[in-house]
C-alpha cells in the first residue's frame, strides 16, 4: 500500500539556520504530496502541496519540490525562526482525492534563539 | 468561530468505561474523519464519512463506533476503554471530489485511560 517515510527527529537548529526535512514516498500512480504542520497544542494545518511531478509548493518561506524520479518531497527553509518550532508531517493522497491521506511519522523541529 | 471543534479537549477515565468525543464543523464540508495520534506523534486514519455515509473504516476494534447524525457532525463512541486507547484523537473535514488534499483539523481530544 501507499506509504510515506520521513526523517526521524527531533531536529534542533539555531535561528536563521537552513532546514531540510527529508520525505520519500511509495505509491501507485501519481499521488498528490503535502506537508502539514502541527504547532504545540494545536491540530494540523496544511503548509504546502504539490499535485504533479516537478511542481514546487511554497508557503511561509518553506518549499518542497515533487521529484518523481526519486519519489521525494523534501521540505526546505533557508532561515528558520523560533516560531517555526513544530512537528512537520509529510503526506500523500492517492488518485481518489483527499478521502484518505497517508501521513509520515512526523518530524519535531525545535528552533533555539 | 472555530471551523472544526471537538469536545472535550481532555478526557481522563478508567479502564472499562464508555466515552464519547463530539466533533462539529461549520465549513460546509461533506467529508469528515477521525484520526488517532499516538504518543510518538504517529497519525493514523480511523474512519471517514461522506454525507453521513461511512466510506473508510480502517482496522479499528469494533469497540470504536462513529456516528454521523448529519454532515456537519461526526461523533466517536468508545466502549470498554483500554490502556492502549490513550491517545490524541483528531477530527478533520474536507470537501470531497476536489482532490485538494486539504483537511481542516480540530485541536484534538486527549484521552487518557487509567
Amino acid at each position: 500500500g501507499d506509504s510515506v517515510t520521513q526523517m526521524e527527529g527531533p531536529v534542533t537548529l539555531s535561528e536563521e539556520a537552513f532546514l531540510t526535512i527529508n520525505c520519500t514516498y511509495t505509491a501507485t500512480g501519481y499521488p498528490s504530496l503535502f506537508w502539514y504542520v502541527q504547532y504545540p497544542g494545536e491540530g494540523l494545518q496544511l503548509l504546502l502541496k504539490a499535485t504533479k511531478a516537478d511542481d514546487k509548493g511554497s508557503n511561509k518561506g518553506f518549499e518542497a519540490t515533487y521529484r518523481k524520479e526519486t519519489t521525494s518531497f523534501h521540505l526546505e527553509k533557508g532561515s528558520v525562526q523560533v516560531s517555526d518550532s513544530a512537528v512537520y508531517f509529510c503526506a500523500l493522497s492517492g488518485q481518489g482525492g483527499s478521502e484518505k491521506l497517508v501521513f509520515g511519522k512526523g518530524t519535531k523541529l525545535t528552533v533555539n534563539p | 468561530d472555530t471551523a472544526v471543534s471537538q469536545t472535550p479537549k481532555y478526557l481522563v477515565t478508567q479502564m472499562g468505561n464508555d466515552k464519547s468525543i463530539k466533533c462539529e464543523q461549520n465549513l460546509g464540508h461533506d467529508t469528515m474523519y477521525w484520526y488517532k495520534q499516538d504518543s510518538k506523534k504517529f497519525l493514523k486514519i480511523m474512519f471517514s464519512y461522506n454525507n453521513k455515509e461511512l466510506i473508510i473504516n480502517e482496522t479499528v476494534p469494533n469497540r470504536f463506533s462513529p456516528k454521523s447524525p448529519d454532515k456537519a457532525h461526526l461523533n466517536l463512541h468508545i466502549n470498554s476503554l483500554e490502556l492502549g486507547d490513550s491517545a490524541v484523537y483528531f477530527c478533520a473535514s474536507s470537501i470531497s471530489g476536489t482532490n485538494t488534499g486539504e483537511l481542516f483539523f480540530g485541536e484534538g481530544s486527549r484521552l487518557t485511560v487509567l
